[in-house]
């Protein structure tokens, strides 16, 4: 079974506008990945946010993460015809930390 | 380093036929993953390795499917006999951990598979 849900399933903006997209979790986690799969390609890791963290930068992406509420969302900024690509949130189980489960993804387009 | 390596891309095969995928993870990561990617399932967990040892294949659907990893640099996903429903993107990956801040796992370029 899946342990994140991503939301919206896709997702639609004008290049320049900012995508948000979020993750809800079911179990208490020690980190949360996002990744990002574009078309025909393997995933590629974007930034990872512990457990004891709240919000983590990486350039245009923004991750803010609140436990209380398992739930995480990802914030690109200034979009671009690039970002167009599938986004994928994944965690680990504190009771597994040995594997990560991917959810069912966020499909994004920029259009130009 | 070339990241991992996937062979081969693209496999397509008769019902009944054997299929065995290849993946070379990165040098130095101690685990190895096996996933599988459709539309209706999304991208599954099927079986990893610690130190080429198998830990969890739970994510194994059936006994069709068979994995080894017989050195840290070679693992083999192996499909007998195959059959449509197996027609996926089978992607292979590696990680240095699987737990902490290190468990980042590179993915592969993936193999589809399309099963006639």
């Amino acid at each position: 079974s899946q342990q994140g849900e991503e939301d919206p399933q896709a997702l639609s903006i004008q290049e320049g506008e900012n995508a948000t997209m979020n993750c809800s979790y079911k179990t208490s986690i020690n980190n949360l990945q996002w990744y990002r799969q574009n078309s025909g390609r393997g995933l590629v890791h974007l930034i990872l946010i512990r457990s004891n963290e709240r919000e983590k930068h990486s350039g245009r992406l923004r991750v803010t993460l609140d436990t209380s509420k398992k739930s995480s969302s990802l914030l690109i900024t200034a979009s671009r015809a690039a970002d167009t690509a599938s986004y994928f949130c994944a965690t680990d189980a504190r009771s597994s930390a040995s594997k990560i489960i991917f959810g069912s993804g966020t499909r994004l387009s920029i259009r130009p | 380093d070339a990241g991992v390596i996937q062979s081969p891309r693209h496999e397509v095969t008769e019902m009944g036929q054997e299929v065995t995928l290849r993946c070379k993870p990165i040098s130095g990561h101690d685990y190895l993953f096996w996933y599988r990617q459709t539309m209706m399932r999304g991208l599954e967990l099927l079986i990893y390795f610690n130190n080429n040892v198998p830990i969890d294949d739970s994510g194994m659907p059936e006994d069709r499917f068979s994995a080894k990893m017989p050195n840290a640099s070679f693992s083999t996903l192996k499909i007998q006999p195959s059959e449509p429903r197996d027609s996926a993107v089978y992607f292979c990956a590696s990680s240095l951990q699987a737990g902490g801040a290190r468990n980042e796992q590179f993915f592969g370029p993936g193999t589809r598979l399309t099963v006639l």
